[in-house]
């Protein structure tokens, strides 16, 4: 069966503080494909990145940064320099191969940057 | 580009009472899926319909069902509702089936079971 645990419930920080939100995953196949989204107030869920199980190379897009470990069943994401924009709850999903649509997300870490 | 729309945004229903929403994706996205979001179990994969037909399933009881029409554009209806339905529905599109990459979410339609 696949899963994706989110440990993190909430997060508080202060603006410009770095935070890391942690995604522990399970999964038996051995292709598969992780991701992380952002759901805003407004409650739609933003695509910030998709990695495959056979690239491990660590990502980085601007003050975000993403460490995928497959030795250790993770993929962190680390928000650095906050700003209170960052303010939302963060998904971390998994999809199988051939699965199309279907994501299994974690619970969502809820971050909230204070000025 | 117009992103995903789905309607009603919110709504109340009764107990007992069925409900339909609807899901317009981006155009020239083929693929629509839908997703139930609930404060105790979180998101979850309800289905897929790629070129009107059901390509994947959730664990969902029959009360849920879906379909797409041959414009994309995809339904999903509820019947019987129970209170444990409230919850939000969002619906995600990306260009085809099978392709692993971002799905492109609307702002979901939140149903209230009372």
């Amino acid at each position: 069966a696949q899963k994706v645990t989110q440990a993190q419930t909430e997060i508080s920080v202060v603006e410009k503080e770095d935070v890391t939100l942690d995604c522990v995953y399970e999964t038996r196949d051995t292709t598969y494909y992780l991701f992380w989204y952002k759901q805003p107030p407004s409650g739609e869920l933003v695509f910030l990145i998709r990695r495959n199980s056979f690239d491990e190379q660590n990502e980085i897009s601007g003050r975000y940064s993403w460490n995928f470990q497959k030795s250790t069943s993770s993929f962190n994401f680390t928000i650095t320099a906050s700003q209170v924009v960052d303010s939302a709850v963060y998904f971390c999903a998994l999809s199988g191969d051939n699965q199309g649509g279907k994501l299994i997300f974690g619970q969502g870490t809820e971050l909230s940057v204070k000025p | 580009k117009a992103g995903v729309t789905q309607t009603p945004r919110y709504l109340i229903k009764t107990r007992g009472q069925q409900v339909t929403l609807s899901c317009s994706p981006i155009s020239g996205h083929r693929s629509v899926s839908w997703y139930q979001q609930t404060p105790g179990q979180g998101l979850q994969f309800l289905f897929e319909y790629f070129s009107e037909t059901q390509r994947n399933k959730g664990n969902f009881p029959g009360r849920f069902s879906g379909r797409q029409f041959s414009n994309s554009r995809s339904e999903m209806n509820v019947s019987t509702l129970e209170l444990g339905d409230s919850a939000l529905y969002l619906c995600a599109s990306s260009p085809a089936t099978g392709v692993r990459g971002e799905l492109f979410f609307g702002e979901g339609s939140r149903l209230t079971v009372l």
